[in-house]
């Protein structure tokens, strides 16, 4: 049980463009769900909490124009990477929170590798 | 902000010794999980502790909650290769009615046949 999709594993992009990652809880829900950005061998970096039904909530320096978030259902949550740069490639993991458990623990995707040419 | 200092940030070993990896703050946490995480995946959750002072057992991995919630341990026995990995702990505390993580910096450990 607690398992957590992420669509796409990887993805190349130009630079300009705008790439959607998507995360699924596929079978508890989540009312809440998290994504983060993990430089190389380094801890995760926290970007924004997402509450279904809600706006989401940016950390300090993270650009909620830049990193848009929608959480439309308890089972996914997707971030949209607009306008990427190369300075945006990185490893991007969500983790969604299971509503039933007590001890407020995440259950991660398997991340997402994004390169901007 | 809440911080979560972990220790050591690297650890590279030999087959059968033991380790300890630290995890300490100045803040109370509601809750605290220790994770792994293999390179190119996300991390896979270990243990959650809840309770100041829990012992919880994985096989050869023991974790530990401080008295005082504000701390946590995780010690392995006789490491193994495919304990190899970045270890991370995370604490979770309350913030306005939302229970935010924050993560230490990561173990990285490495260990040699």
């Amino acid at each position: 049980g607690a398992v957590v999709s992420q669509h796409p594993s990887w993805v190349i992009c130009k630079s300009g463009t705008s790439v959607k990652i998507e995360c699924r809880s596929l079978d508890f829900q989540a009312t809440t769900m998290f994504w983060y950005r993990q430089f190389p061998k380094q801890s995760l970096m926290l970007m924004a909490t997402s509450n279904e039904g809600s706006k989401a909530t940016y950390e300090q320096g993270v650009e909620k124009d830049k990193f848009l978030i929608n959480h439309a259902s308890l089972t996914l949550s997707t971030l949209t990477v607009t306008s990427a740069h190369p300075e945006d490639s990185s490893f991007y993991i969500c983790s969604a929170r299971d509503i039933t458990r007590v001890g407020y623990e995440q259950y991660f995707g398997p991340g997402t590798r994004l390169t901007v040419t | 902000t809440q911080l979560l200092e972990q220790s050591p940030q690297f650890l590279s070993i030999q087959e059968g010794e033991n380790l300890t990896v630290y995890c300490n703050s100045s803040s109370v946490f509601s809750s605290l999980q220790w994770y792994r995480q293999e390179p190119g995946e996300g991390p896979v959750l270990l243990v959650t502790v809840v309770t100041g002072g829990e012992v919880k057992k994985l096989k050869r991995l023991t974790f530990q909650f401080g008295d005082a919630r504000k701390d946590s341990s995780l010690h392995i026995t006789a490491a193994q290769p495919g304990d190899t990995g970045l270890y991370l702990c995370a604490g979770v505390h309350a913030s306005g009615g939302s229970y935010i993580p924050t993560f230490g910096r990561g173990t990285s450990l490495i260990v040699h046949p």
